[in-house]
């Protein structure tokens, strides 16, 4: 089957730690994407990657940090200095950057106390 | 500033029956508008995407529509299903770059 996954579907964590989001595709896209979700607001980019090896950052990229080492990985690190990290995290990818569209994982929401 | 505003925030409504949800934008230069359709707790899936030249476009149950010369753009449903129940959201993309604009979404809640 084809698709993105992203893992786990849920993650508790004691604040001050840092906590890695999987996700991963085998759609063969170039290009990939994170979104946070709080209610209320529409999705915010937080990073997104158009090619290995490259990734920039997005609206709310503070706190966060990326890698994108292979073409179907993009880990997302939440780290301590997140101010508010509890949200549900989306993750996307799409067959290149611009406005194509972009297929989303079932996300993993991330409480931190 | 880009930005897409939705309405309304919350609806809720009879299984069969009709409603429409509305979304205007500012984002510019506009290339296309998607509504998709979230469950709780899943990521959101497609509709369908609008481009500048269309001004209807139908899926299933589902019609959108875009005036792009006022920048809005409406998602009807037509005899509702329990199933119907989720988040719908309105994304525009500017034609100039990465720029994807997330609406808020509209909650619908579709009661039997």
């Amino acid at each position: 089957d084809g698709g993105i996954t992203q893992s786990p579907k849920y993650l508790f964590r004691k604040e001050g730690q840092n906590v890695t989001l999987s996700c991963e595709q085998n759609l063969n896209h170039d290009a990939m994407y994170w979104y946070r979700q709080d209610p209320g607001q529409g999705l915010r980019l937080i990073y997104y990657s158009q090619i290995v090896n490259d990734f920039q950052k997005g609206d709310i990229a503070e706190g966060y940090s990326v890698s994108r080492e292979k073409k179907e990985s993009f880990p997302l690190t939440v780290t301590s200095a997140q101010k508010n990290p509890t949200a549900f995290y989306l993750c996307a990818s799409s067959i290149a950057g611009g406005s194509h569209e972009q297929y989303f994982g079932p996300g993993t929401r991330l409480t931190v106390t | 500033k880009n930005q897409v505003e939705q309405s309304p925030q919350s609806l809720i409504i009879l299984e069969g029956k009709n409603c429409t949800l509305q979304c205007n934008y500012t984002v510019s230069p506009f290339s296309n508008l998607r509504w998709y359709k979230q469950d709780t707790g899943r990521g959101p899936v497609s509709l369908t995407i609008m481009t500048f030249s269309e001004n209807t476009k139908s899926n299933g149950r589902y019609t959108a529509t875009l005036d792009a010369d006022t920048k809005q753009s409406s998602l009807h449903i037509t005899a509702s299903q329990l199933s119907d129940s989720a988040s719908y959201i309105c994304v525009v993309s500017a034609d100039n770059n990465n720029d994807m604009r997330f609406g808020a979404g509209t909650r619908l809640t579709v009661k039997p």
